[in-house]
């Protein structure tokens, strides 16, 4: 199983959007409604911000939302806060005989 | 509400055995997958594996399959992950989370595990 494609590194200003790939293939991104999008600061555990592409846990944020094209999905922060500055993962179930899902290989936002 | 609770930092030595747990509360714990996930140091998530508490079934990434043991007991809600020698390079953080449909809603707070080379 390989890692969902992220880009290494998005940077914004304060206020602006920003939108994080996550590219896959007709195995995963592009074969199931199963995207899930995670937050995560410095020497913490990771948090759900999204799941099932473009659905919000309870107590998540309206500036974060998401969404799938293809076998592309996107994370997208607007007005964004200097406390969104952290790394962000993709994930996605994936069709396999083995595990089933799969982690992108992370993005770090850096708020400008 | 909803907890997962891990076994506290480990340093061993190459070549020892380690068992470390995660105790889910709060849910029913035998109706939701739980993962294991590694973050090695300044690195991503990995899936190693999860295991389904109702009937123990557990499914591996090919990446760790063979290398570590998921297990569980339910009778104590609580899920392992098991090296049986351990080597530097399983340096890292490990996430046990509550699985469902490929979304991890729940985390344990993680286990530092050091392997001094």
């Amino acid at each position: 199983q390989s890692a969902l494609t992220q880009p290494a590194s998005v940077s914004g200003s304060l206020g602006q959007s920003i939108t994080i790939s996550c590219t896959g293939t007709s195995s995963d991104v592009g074969g199931y409604n199963y995207v899930s999008w995670y937050q995560q600061y410095p020497g913490k555990a990771p948090k759900l911000i999204i799941y099932e592409v473009s659905n919000r846990p309870s107590g998540v944020s309206n500036r974060f939302s998401g969404s799938k094209s293809g076998n592309t999905a996107s994370l997208t922060i607007s007005g964004l806060r200097a406390e969104d500055e952290a790394d962000y993962y993709c994930c996605s179930y994936i069709a396999s005989n083995t595990l089933d899902v799969v982690f992108g290989g992370g993005t770090k936002l850096t708020v400008l | 509400e909803v907890q997962l609770v891990q076994s506290g930092a480990e340093v061993k030595k190459p070549g020892e055995s380690l068992k470390i747990s995660c105790k889910g509360s709060g849910y029913s714990f035998t109706n939701y997958w739980l993962g294991w996930v590694r973050q090695m140091p300044g690195k991503g998530l990995e899936w190693m594996g999860i295991v389904y508490p109702g009937d123990s079934r557990t499914r591996y990434s090919p990446s760790f399959q063979g290398q570590v043991t998921i297990s569980v007991d339910k009778s104590i809600r609580t899920a392992y992950l098991q090296w049986s020698s351990l080597k530097a390079s399983d340096t890292a953080i490990y996430y046990c989370a509550r699985v469902e449909y490929g979304a991890a809603e729940y985390w344990g707070q993680g286990t530092l595990v050091t392997i001094p080379s």
